[in-house]
């Protein structure tokens, strides 16, 4: 089982659209987060939960939302894509603040 | 607030070579260190991690850290290196204390390629 998952693996669309990428983790964390990665590989934190709540909220644009049903899921949803959108955005989930980050595999997404 | 700098953004080295990968921080209150390796097409994985105690850290695949206070940095060493060990490498660092709890900065990365 893998143990934080997220779909879809690939996204290309156009500027404009509205996408989402979900993300689910089966290790009973309480911490979730969304990273960017850009095409120099830095790595930025964009959010993150914890039991639900919002905790980190780093300057992102509006028009990135994270929503989270319940503690094993984080959930990313985009609107009005822009060209600069375009990233690898990874999902991770940790327990405790000091433990280590599990990571997702990615999702690479392709806006033309 | 915290950063990162890794000194190095492209590594070559030949199989079986030493490698350091080297990795400073700046922080105005106590840090925790973490190395976390990427492979190609791949999410990252924590290599090791400096919470405390021992300043010398051991990590997976071989891997290992120093944590030296008066120079601030977490360089990453490896006595012999395999073709495998051909990836991203990020050190990063959290504070204890404020607002950046639960917040890890990652440096731009560092990549090593291991060359037969």
């Amino acid at each position: 089982d893998t143990a934080v998952s997220q779909t879809p693996k690939y996204l290309v669309t156009q500027m404009g659209n509205d996408k989402s990428i979900k993300c689910e983790q089966n290790l009973g964390h309480d911490t979730m987060y969304w990273y960017k990665q850009d095409s120099k590989k830095f790595l930025k934190i964009m959010f993150s939960y914890n039991n639900k709540e919002l905790i980190i909220n780093e300057t992102v644009p509006n028009r990135f939302s994270p929503k989270s049903p319940d503690k094993a899921h984080l959930n990313l949803h985009i609107n009005s894509l822009e060209l600069g959108d375009s990233a690898v955005y990874f999902c991770a989930s940790s327990q405790g603040r000091w433990e280590k980050l599990f990571f997702g595999s990615g999702t690479q997404l392709s806006v033309l | 607030a915290q950063s990162v700098t890794q000194l190095d953004s492209q590594v070559p080295v030949f199989e079986e070579a030493p490698v350091e990968l080297r990795c400073n921080y700046s922080s105005s209150v106590s840090v925790y260190l973490f190395w976390y390796v990427q492979y190609p097409n791949q999410g990252l994985q924590l290599l090791l991690k400096y919470l405390s105690g021992s300043t010398l850290v051991k990590g997976i695949n071989g891997f290992e850290a120093e944590f030296n206070k008066s120079q601030t940095s977490f360089h990453l060493r490896k006595p012999s290196v395999h073709i495998s060990d051909t990836a991203e490498y990020f050190c990063a660092v959290s504070s204890n204390s404020g607002g950046s709890n639960y917040k890890l900065t990652f440096g731009k990365g560092t990549l090593l390629t291991v060359n037969p």
